[in-house]
């Protein structure tokens, strides 16, 4: 059985600062894949990332920034300099390689004020 | 090009009655999902289709719940004699399944409502 568990329920920041969110997952799968998408208020659920079980490289994209440690299972996200336009409610997802479903497992969610 | 469409937005249906929520994945992608999201069970998986075959509809919660795909593309999930637990969110993503894409894209939604 897969789990991704989003401890982080709700977070509020004021503009420009940082922001982490945590994602700590379970899989007995040894390939799989990470993701991390974004629910803006309209409900759209939009792909952030990807990131496979085999590259534990971190990666930047803009003000995005995702860290990846196989050791600890976890799949954190950070926001540099938030916006306003950041807030949303952010989702961890895994999704197993083995079968050819690759259904996702999502977490719970961490919604994401971005105060002005 | 156009992304995951579902319809209708929003439907407000009695207890007990039937009721057919419809997908229409991008062109070209042969793997679709349905997801639901409620307040209580968060974004649950429901049912994949590989072309018009649904090889894992582990996630559907009972069987009145069915979904069908025609022609490779467009998904209908029907819902019988719905029940007020049913109200919820039914998302619905597609993806590829050549390449090394592995990402779902999601549509925007059908907002069930079981009065």
């Amino acid at each position: 059985a897969q789990k991704v568990t989003q401890a982080q329920t709700e977070i509020s920041v004021v503009e420009k600062e940082d922001v982490t969110l945590d994602c700590v997952y379970e899989t007995r799968d040894t390939t799989y894949y990470l993701f991390w998408y974004k629910q803006p208020p309209s409900g759209e659920l939009v792909f952030l990332i990807r990131r496979n079980s085999f590259d534990e490289q971190n990666e930047i994209s803009g003000r995005y920034s995702w860290n990846f440690q196989k050791s600890t299972s976890s799949f954190n996200f950070t926001i540099t300099a938030s916006q306003v336009v950041d807030s949303a409610v952010y989702f961890c997802a895994l999704s197993s390689l083995s079968g050819s479903a690759r259904q996702l497992t999502f977490g719970s969610g961490t919604q994401l004020t971005v105060l002005p | 090009g156009a992304g995951v469409s579902q319809s209708p937005s929003n439907k407000v249906t009695e207890k007990g009655k039937d009721v057919e929520l419809r997908c229409d994945p991008i062109s070209g992608h042969t793997a679709l999902y349905w997801y639901r999201q409620s307040l209580g069970q968060g974004l649950e998986f429901l049912i994949y289709f590989q072309g018009n075959s649904a090889p894992d509809k582990s996630g559907l919660p009972s069987d009145r719940f069915s979904a069908e795909r025609t022609g490779g593309s467009v998904s209908t999930l029907t819902i019988q004699r719905t029940q007020q637990e049913d109200s919820a969110v039914y998302l619905c993503a597609s993806r590829m399944t050549s390449g090394s894409s592995y990402e779902q894209y999601f549509g925007p939604g059908t907002r069930l409502t079981v009065t």
